[in-house]
């Protein structure tokens, strides 16, 4: 299988708890996002690297929320001290660099409940 | 500011029917756009996308989506549905920039009556 892969696919946590999830793009890609999505919502940009630069982040990723790309191919996403208000789907994707219109490949998402 | 705008979150049609989902943007520059479907706890998977050149394009699953420059539109289209067709269906632009990010709208249901 060749394409994006994110583990675990489901995590459940009590509040204030570190959680981190894990993305492995397609392997000559060398674009990475990661996405929020709540329920009833489109995804949300979270951040951005290109090879192992983080080069965009959100509003939306608070101090809590770290994410790394450490030799520009798998990435982690890691939320501290979660919160009830952090239950999201977490989506990666990755795209290769050409332009605007190659678009991007999602895995299937890491769902995340805090309790 | 919005760019991307899904009219009606819930859809409804009959097995063998039109299937029509719409998506207006906005943007000061030539966009990229995309759809995308999500079926349950699923990641979302790309059904089609315009980036230059004709503007009715084709994707997979006997989709397709016209660009409409003069009314900012790039409404789904599909001209029979099938069960198989009920999921989450996603418009989605790129804006330009570095970084390629997409923008989503928020989303519409489409459900398929036998």
């Amino acid at each position: 299988d060749t394409g994006v892969s994110q583990n675990p696919r489901h995590k459940i946590t009590k509040r204030g708890q570190n959680v981190t999830f894990r993305c492995d793009p397609i392997s000559e890609h060398n674009r990475l996002y990661w996405y929020r999505q709540t329920l009833g919502q489109g995804p949300e940009f979270l951040t951005y690297f290109q090879n192992e630069a983080q080069l965009e982040k959100s509003r939306l990723l608070s101090d809590r929320f770290s994410a790394e790309r450490p030799k520009g191919s798998f990435s982690t996403l890691e939320i501290q001290r979660t919160e009830q208000g952090d239950s999201a789907m977490y989506l990666c994707a990755s795209s290769s660099e050409g332009g605007a219109g190659q678009g991007a490949f999602f895995g299937q998402g890491t769902r995340l409940t805090v309790v | 500011a919005q760019s991307v705008t899904q009219l009606g979150s819930h859809v409804s049609v009959s097995e063998g029917a039109l299937v029509l989902l719409r998506c207006n943007y906005s943007s000061s520059v030539p966009p990229y756009l995309f759809w995308y479907v999500q079926y349950p706890n699923q990641g979302l998977q790309l059904l089609l996308k315009y980036t230059t050149g004709a503007t009715l394009v084709k994707g997979i699953n006997g989709f397709e989506a016209e660009f409409k420059k003069s009314e900012t539109s790039f409404h789904l289209t599909k001209p029979s549905a099938h069960m198989s067709d009920a999921a989450e269906y996603f418009c989605a632009v790129i804006l330009g920039g570095a970084t390629n990010k997409l923008i989503f709208g928020t989303g519409t249901l489409l459900a398929v009556q036998p």
